[in-house]
């Protein structure tokens, strides 16, 4: 079956550091990927995404690479913001309309 | 850039309430969704309509349906609302059929049943 798992939460940073959220999924056939951003009291706002293997997609500063040796796709940012502070969803799909999503991880940035 | 719209932010109702919840887009996508959103559980599917007057279960459709009559337009109704459907509601649009098309959201109707 097509399943996502994301690290649990929530994570931590202080500002300018390191981020990685770990996703890895089992799907059939050739899913695209997805990360999805969700900031406080808002709907899901589309982060990167990427189609095939070895694509890197990217936005804002965040990189997910889609790694199928792995069946990862782990979001990076170099330097986080405090205003990056907001739940991240990894999503797979694998048809028109099959879209699954992990269970989200709760970010928070401190000063 | 993608709109999609819902009709309320926050809702309050009553058990037993009919409820309904509208969501509107302006991309002329085929595909709409509607999705609730509870803590520890992720994104779960309810409804999804690939064409006007079409409409397909998702992975929770009891206590729900739904209507598209118009192509921009997809409601989701609470037949006698519950209090465990308290939840975040989100709906969604696509393009097409492509795999590679992500699906576009709304702010979401937080919605409260008493």
């Amino acid at each position: 079956g097509n399943s996502v798992t994301q690290m649990e939460g929530p994570v931590t940073l202080s500002e300018e550091a390191f981020l990685t959220i770990n996703c890895t999924y089992t799907a059939t056939g050739y899913p695209s990927l997805f990360w999805y951003v969700q900031y406080p009291g808002e709907g899901l706002q589309l982060l990167l995404k990427a189609t095939k293997a070895d694509d890197k997609g990217s936005n804002k500063g965040f990189e997910a690479t889609y790694r199928k040796e792995t069946t990862s796709f782990h979001l990076e940012k170099g330097s986080v913001q405090v205003s990056d502070s907001a739940v991240y969803f990894c999503a797979l799909k694998t048809g028109a309309n099959n879209l699954f999503f992990g269970t989200g991880t709760r970010l928070t940035v401190i000063p | 850039d993608v709109k999609v719209t819902q009709s309320s932010r926050y809702l309050v109702k009553r058990t037993g309430e009919k409820v309904f919840l509208e969501c509107v887009q302006d991309m002329d996508h085929e595909n709409m969704f509607w999705y609730r959103q509870d803590p520890g559980l992720g994104l779960r599917l309810i409804y999804f309509s690939y064409d006007v007057k079409m409409k397909e279960k998702g992975d929770i459709p009891e206590g729900y349906s739904v209507s598209r009559e118009k192509k921009e337009r997809f409601s989701l109704i609470l037949e006698s609302a519950s209090t465990n459907q308290t939840s975040m509601y989100l709906c969604a649009s696509s393009p097409g059929t492509l795999t590679t098309q992500p699906q576009h959201f709304g702010d979401g109707t937080r919605l409260s049943i008493l």
